[in-house]
């Protein structure tokens, strides 16, 4: 079947802007997440989302970051006021159990804030 | 705190050869183990996953791991590498207090002809 998907595959905007990256989970995968994939940082955690409960918030790095899953299926991350320390490739992944042990990655958004 | 780590930031091997990937974890209950590897520009794809029962697990690609408790250890292990594996591999443990995979640095693996 289809896996995660994610576009824009590449996202290039200036400083300042504000961007969306569009997520679009496996079916009928009740659980999902955004991570950041940066040189210096590695893999972060940024986001949680479980069903209709409350998102994990924990891992967003600033107020400037947000993320909403509308139905419980397609999710949008927006970083508002791009900053350059922005730059990295984001990744979803969405799993198909509570708890999410085995987690699904789509290819990925490369954000580069110039 | 949870965490992974990944001693060997860059492998290189033969091709043919054999591939030991170390990864050591630090988690206080039962761990959730996986190893990802990734192509360039491309996403993280899952190889292997342990969850209980058996420690030798089996994986795509010709991939295995052994989960070690006494060593908190969880090295992926190849007999024959192929040119194609040349990637770069995360090992992962799931937090479920926090439900979120926490990774290692990643080993990037390189294989000559």
């Amino acid at each position: 079947g289809a896996g995660v998907s994610q576009s824009p595959s590449n996202k290039v905007t200036e400083k300042g802007k504000d961007v969306e990256l569009r997520c679009d989970p496996i079916s009928g995968h009740t659980a999902l997440y955004w991570y950041r994939q940066s040189l210096g940082q590695g893999l972060e955690f940024l986001i949680y989302f479980q069903g209709n409960s409350a998102p994990d918030k924990s891992g967003l790095p600033s107020d400037r970051f947000s993320a909403e899953r509308t139905g419980g299926s397609v999710s949008t991350l927006t970083i508002q006021r791009t900053q350059q320390e922005d730059s990295a490739v984001y990744l979803c992944a969405s799993s198909p159990r509570t708890g999410g042990y085995e987690q699904y990655f789509g290819p990925g958004t490369r954000l580069t804030v110039t | 705190a949870q965490s992974v780590t990944q001693p060997d930031i860059h492998i290189t091997v033969s091709e043919g050869a054999s591939l030991e990937l170390r990864c050591n974890y630090s988690y206080g209950a039962t761990p959730y183990l996986f190893w990802y590897v990734q192509s360039p520009g491309q996403g993280l794809q899952l190889l292997l996953k342990y969850f209980s029962g058996d420690t030798l697990v089996q994986g795509i690609k010709g991939f295995e791991a052994e989960f070690k408790r006494s060593q908190s250890s969880f090295n992926l292990r190849k007999p024959s590498v192929h040119w194609s594996d040349a990637a770069e591999y995360f090992c992962a443990v799931f937090s479920g207090g926090y439900n979120k995979l926490i990774f290692g640095a990643g080993t990037r693996l390189a294989v000559h002809p």
